[in-house]
């Protein structure tokens, strides 16, 4: 298995409070991303990050904010969580954003409640 | 916009029978690839099979294959033998030849096994 862990696995907070979610990788790869899953949607992008210091927005990075410093630490914020943020957030990570067999390989998830 | 559409949000199979998965997407690009991932109750996000569009041979992993029509933008995964253990949500998914790499998801298909 492809070394990727977050943390936290679950966390439950209050709305208007910040929150970060933290995805660890032991593989040295460049590409991270960020995606949340609810139900009737499938997993969506937020943003992803292609490089230390490097990052972009996805489909529905409104509410978010990412950072890199590390190669192995990509974070995710949400600055002031809201109920409509309550999801599953995935990481993922793969070595490149192109080319052949360029599997991602995803994170336990975390679940996020926003009460 | 590149699209997936997975129109079975759940099917149900009898042990060591076989059962075939619908997507379809829609892309005006030329190359491409396309994954089927499977998410047993665990959560945990796994690489079932890719296709490369470039390539007509359709794969297949084991008792895992798909049916690749280009033409009509069609990716259905079959499992042969079906086992409990393969009772999960699929997901079809699509990543384009760019450079961003990030994975567009259907909605899900539910897979129940019965013994």
């Amino acid at each position: 298995d492809a070394g990727i862990t977050q943390s936290p696995r679950h966390k439950v907070t209050e709305t208007g409070t910040p929150v970060t979610l933290r995805c660890h990788q032991t593989e040295n790869h460049r590409y991270m991303y960020w995606y949340r899953q609810d139900p009737g949607h499938g997993l969506r992008l937020i943003h992803y990050s292609y490089g230390v210091k490097d990052t972009d927005k996805g489909e529905v990075s409104d509410g978010y904010s990412v950072s890199r410093s590390k190669t192995e630490d990509f974070l995710l914020t949400l600055e002031s969580a809201t109920s409509s943020q309550t999801s599953v957030y995935f990481c993922a990570i793969s070595p490149t954003g192109w080319g052949s067999y360029n599997e991602q390989f995803f994170g336990p998830g975390t679940r996020l409640t926003v009460l | 916009a590149q699209t997936v559409t997975q129109s079975q949000p759940e099917m149900s199979v009898q042990e060591a029978e076989t059962v075939t998965l619908s997507c379809t997407y829609d892309t005006s690009e030329s190359d491409y690839y396309l994954f089927w991932y499977k998410q047993p109750p665990s959560r945990q996000m796994i690489l079932v099979i890719r296709q490369e569009a470039y390539k007509q041979q359709n794969a297949t992993e084991n008792r895992f294959s798909v049916n690749f029509q280009k033409a009509a933008k069609s990716f259905s995964l079959k499992i042969s033998d079906s086992q409990l253990g393969d009772a999960a949500m699929y997901f079809c998914a699509y990543r384009g030849g760019g450079s961003q790499g990030n994975l567009i998801f259907g909605k899900g298909t539910k897979l129940s096994v019965k013994p």
